[in-house]
């Protein structure tokens, strides 16, 4: 089982819809990040946490915002997205930025239509 | 700038062949680390094995095993006796200090019985 956990699994959503994707790690790790990776492509940097601060932003679309409430949790909320946004999004974590590997979760499915 | 090269986009095999699948990677830092993620269907991305740049003895674990070679930038992994649930994308990757993770474009191994 995957040490990073994310909900839902999958989601549909209407371009006017706002819903928001979940993330928790119970591994004591200090950044965590967002991932979107589209069919048979590889997974692409959106966002970077490090010590509850967004430390990157891969110039993102503001319909992203992503939220860090705290160590072990990392949200991002989805608003007015467009089809092309749909994708598997994949939420990591690790021990620190640095040369520590990456543990991902299962990851959202979503579908925007 | 970094970047990975994994030229076989599919590779087929039937159960029992061994198989390695290639990675190249470019990087101008001296200190760096590679890693190797396997995809199955499913969706997440299973971290496999870490390698930083000082340590080039080739590791084995299992089946799985990893040829570092700093001379040709290089970063193979060879499955032997290969298994249907060997089946996925493996991504290989890189990363140097604070920088980014950054993966290659895949490969997909279906191993058929």
């Amino acid at each position: 089982d995957t040490e990073v956990t994310q909900t839902p699994k999958h989601l549909v959503m209407g371009m006017t819809n706002k819903k928001s994707l979940k993330c928790e790690q119970h591994m004591g790790h200090r950044a965590m990040y967002w991932y979107k990776q589209k069919a048979k492509k590889p997974p692409e940097l959106m966002f970077v946490y490090s010590y509850e601060k967004l430390s990157i932003n891969e110039s993102v679309p503001s319909r992203f915002s992503p939220e860090c409430p705290n160590s072990s949790l990392l949200n991002l909320h989805l608003h007015a997205l467009q089809p092309e946004d749909s994708a598997l999004y994949l939420c990591a974590s690790s021990q620190d930025r640095g040369s520590t590997p990456l543990h991902f979760g299962n990851g959202t499915r979503l579908t925007v239509t | 700038a970094q970047k990975v090269t994994q030229a076989q986009t599919e590779i087929s095999v039937v159960e029992k062949e061994d198989v390695t699948l290639d990675c190249v990677y470019e990087t101008r830092d001296t200190t760096y680390y590679l890693f190797w993620y396997k995809q199955p269907p499913s969706g997440e991305l299973v971290f496999l094995i870490r390698r930083n740049s000082f340590d080039e003895q080739n590791e084995i674990s299992g089946r799985y095993s990893w040829n570092f070679q700093k001379s040709t930038s290089s970063f193979n992994f060879t499955i032997t006796a290969s298994q249907v649930v060997d089946s996925a994308v493996y991504f290989c990757a890189l990363n140097s200090g604070y920088s980014t993770l950054t993966f290659g474009k895949g490969t997909m191994l279906l191993v058929s019985p």
